[in-house]
């Protein structure tokens, strides 16, 4: 079965902070990997998507990699605010456009 | 800005209703799917359509089905809610053409209570 894993279920940090959201899975043959952004009671938003022939990608703050040798993502976010207080999911793609998705990083950046 | 749209934010039912969940994106997408998500279980997927008339079984379609009559809407039918179907309810599409280099965009979801 394919599954996607992430760890910490969930991460308290003071503001200003850099940290590190990791995301492992069980297949490499994968078409590309997407990370997103869930406020609470609200739907999925896209954050960035690495293709399978790249190894990172980056927006603003926030920096994504991608390892299919060892099955693994990290999503980088760089001097955090109390806004990017939110849960972070990441998702494999396959190549029928399905995601699996793992069960998320709840994030608390404190004041 | 693809705007993936929900006809309900917040829904209560009654056990053995039929329930229609609205789905309407506008960017012409050929691909549409929904999902449901459950505290501990994360999203999983119920039903996707890959062009009009189109629908596949996703990982949890028992006890739903899907209708997708013009491209711009897909909806999901709970042909007899049941307590278990209370849920999150998530649409997303993507286009086919670059949809393995395009992410999924989503809706803000229905909340669904089944009473």
């Amino acid at each position: 079965k394919q599954e996607v894993t992430q760890i910490p279920a969930a991460l308290s940090v003071p503001e200003g902070e850099n940290l590190v959201l990791n995301c492992s899975f069980t297949d490499s043959a994968i078409y590309n990997l997407q990370w997103f952004r869930q406020d609470p009671g609200k739907g999925l938003t896209s954050l960035l998507l690495i293709q399978s022939s790249q190894r990172e990608q980056t927006s603003g703050r926030l920096n994504a990699s991608l390892d299919k040798s060892s099955g693994r993502s990290t999503l980088y976010i760089a001097a955090s605010q109390p806004g990017d207080s939110a849960t972070y999911l990441c998702a494999r793609m396959d190549s029928s456009y399905k995601l699996i998705f793992g069960s998320g990083t709840r994030l608390l950046v404190r004041p | 800005d693809v705007k993936v749209t929900q006809s309900s934010r917040y829904l209560v039912k009654r056990t053995g209703e039929k329930v229609f969940l609205e789905c309407v994106q506008d960017m012409d997408h050929e691909n549409m799917f929904w999902y449901r998500q459950d505290p501990g279980l994360g999203l999983r997927l119920i039903y996707f359509s890959y062009d009009v008339k189109m629908k596949e079984k996703g990982d949890i379609p028992e006890g739903y089905s899907v209708s997708r009559e013009k491209k711009e809407r897909f909806s999901l039918i709970l042909e007899s809610a049941s307590t278990n179907q209370t849920s999150m309810y998530l649409c997303a599409s993507t286009p086919a053409s670059g949809g393995l280099i395009q992410p999924q965009h989503f809706g803000d979801g229905t909340r669904l209570s089944i009473l």
